[in-house]
């Protein structure tokens, strides 16, 4: 069974800062992996996805990365803004036959930036 | 605006009463996913339609949830019977499958919270 961790649970960083975000997988089996967005209360809003092929996706001061073979991605956030605090979720989507499955999901990042 | 819509935005009912939820996905999608998320957790799949096809379900899926998508459109979830731990967001999201680039765009979700 996937499953998906996102480390730290919680960043708070003073305006300006870069940052980095960490996803990791225990089956590399994946067709592609995305980032998502959530503000309390709300619901998701794409970031990046990432194929299984590309290494990285870059949009805006966001870049994700990902090693497939070892399980693992990352969110860099560049001269982070209090805009940008929130829930940031990470998604895998399955490998299986067909193609078609739902996303397995981590608990997110809650991320603050500090004024 | 053309995003995925949800009715309603929250739901307050007593353990027992039927809830029905309906989402509108994005007009040229042809997938369209069901998702569960509880409080501090990451969304939960729980079904998905290609069209008007029920292709998968999860575990998560008991009796009491059924889900349809008449004529590949809008789709509804009921859930039967109500019981407190259904509680929670349930998110709709759609796509549109083309190899890897099935982006997964979500609604803005309905808080159910049973009584």
């Amino acid at each position: 069974k996937q499953e998906v961790t996102q480390i730290p649970a919680a960043l708070s960083v003073p305006e300006g800062e870069n940052l980095v975000l960490n996803c990791s997988f225990t089956d590399s089996a994946i067709y592609n992996l995305q980032w998502f967005r959530q503000d309390p209360g709300k619901g998701l809003t794409s970031l990046l996805l990432i194929q299984s092929s590309q290494r990285e996706q870059t949009s805006g001061r966001l870049n994700a990365s990902l090693d497939k073979s070892s399980g693992r991605s990352t969110l860099y956030i560049a001269a982070s803004q209090p805009g940008d605090s929130a829930t940031y979720l990470c998604a895998v989507r399955p490998q299986v036959r067909g193609g078609a499955d739902g996303l397995t999901f981590g608990k997110g990042t809650h991320l603050i930036i500090q004024p | 605006d053309t995003g995925v819509s949800q009715d309603p935005r929250h739901k307050i009912t007593k353990r027992g009463q039927n809830v029905t939820f309906r989402c509108d996905p994005i007009s040229e999608h042809n997938r369209l996913y069901w998702y569960r998320q509880t409080l501090g957790q990451g969304p939960e799949f729980l079904t998905y339609f290609q069209n008007e096809a029920q292709l998968e379900k999860s575990r998560l899926l008991s009796d009491r949830f059924s889900a349809e998508r008449p004529k590949g459109s809008f789709s509804t979830l009921e859930i039967q019977r109500t019981e407190q731990g259904d509680s929670a967001m349930y998110l709709c999201a759609s796509s549109l499958a083309w190899r890897e680039l099935d982006t997964q765009y979500f609604g803005p979700g309905t808080r159910l919270t049973v009584l």
